[in-house]
């Protein structure tokens, strides 16, 4: 049980921002919301963290509601190479892993 | 920032053959790393937790006689597939934290293709 719900996939066209959603309504109070994506045939790289406020970093932005229920990964201006699988990740599992849910993927059209 | 490397990227091998991967921190020392697998068009599966100095974790379902896990130092852990089939042909993973509450870095993976 991954314990977030994400969209299957989402288009979004190059240099617009790519908001990329994600739902952890059974989110515990010391849990982070971590954000990986997956080009095809590589591992996961790492995007963002937060636990309750929002983040920003060079590659994206964070937002979490402030009922921690929810959060948004923002791409400001995506491009070709942003295509990829992006899993939002809130649970770990007891030897510290990650558990990964299914992802969506994003595809990022000229 | 963190940095993980695995290697081989790529084998291709005969049925019955055993392989070897190796997974190493770059720039920080890991007491524990993580194996994962991932088949087509699936998410990423944890196998097993590597600990320095100590045993392996297997997760259920995994035979820990077949995917042998070595943690040697710091800063390396190894992963044998032992007399590999092709239904052990997959995408292996490694990852490892650079301390406690620090996100996780992932290694460009390993695929495996067994003939």
């Amino acid at each position: 049980d991954a314990k977030t719900t994400q969209p299957p996939s989402m288009d979004c066209a190059e240099g617009r921002a790519a908001n990329l959603p994600c739902n952890h309504s059974t989110i515990s109070g010391n849990e982070y919301v971590y954000w990986y994506r997956q080009i095809h045939s590589q591992g996961p790289q790492y995007i963002i963290h937060g636990l309750k406020n929002n983040e920003t970093n060079e590659m994206a932005s964070l937002i979490i509601t402030e009922d921690r229920k929810s959060s948004t990964l923002i791409l400001p201006h995506a491009t070709l190479r942003d295509t990829a699988v992006y899993y939002c990740i809130v649970r770990v599992g007891s030897q510290g892993n990650l558990i990964f849910g299914k992802g969506t993927k994003l595809s990022v059209k000229p | 920032g963190a940095v993980v490397s695995q290697h081989p990227s790529r084998v291709i091998c005969k049925s019955g053959t055993s392989v070897k991967i190796e997974c190493r921190s770059l720039d920080f020392q890991a007491t524990t790393m993580f194996w994962y697998r991932q088949f087509p068009k699936q998410s990423l599966m944890l196998m097993a937790t590597s600990n320095e100095g100590s045993k392996a974790t297997y997760e259920q379902g995994v035979e820990k006689d077949k995917f042998l896990i070595n943690h040697a130092s710091l800063t390396l852990s190894t992963l044998t597939v032992t007399s590999a089939h092709p239904e052990d042909s997959s995408f292996y993973i490694c990852s490892a934290p650079a301390s406690r509450n620090q996100p996780q870095h992932f290694g460009d993976g390993t695929r495996l293709s067994i003939l």
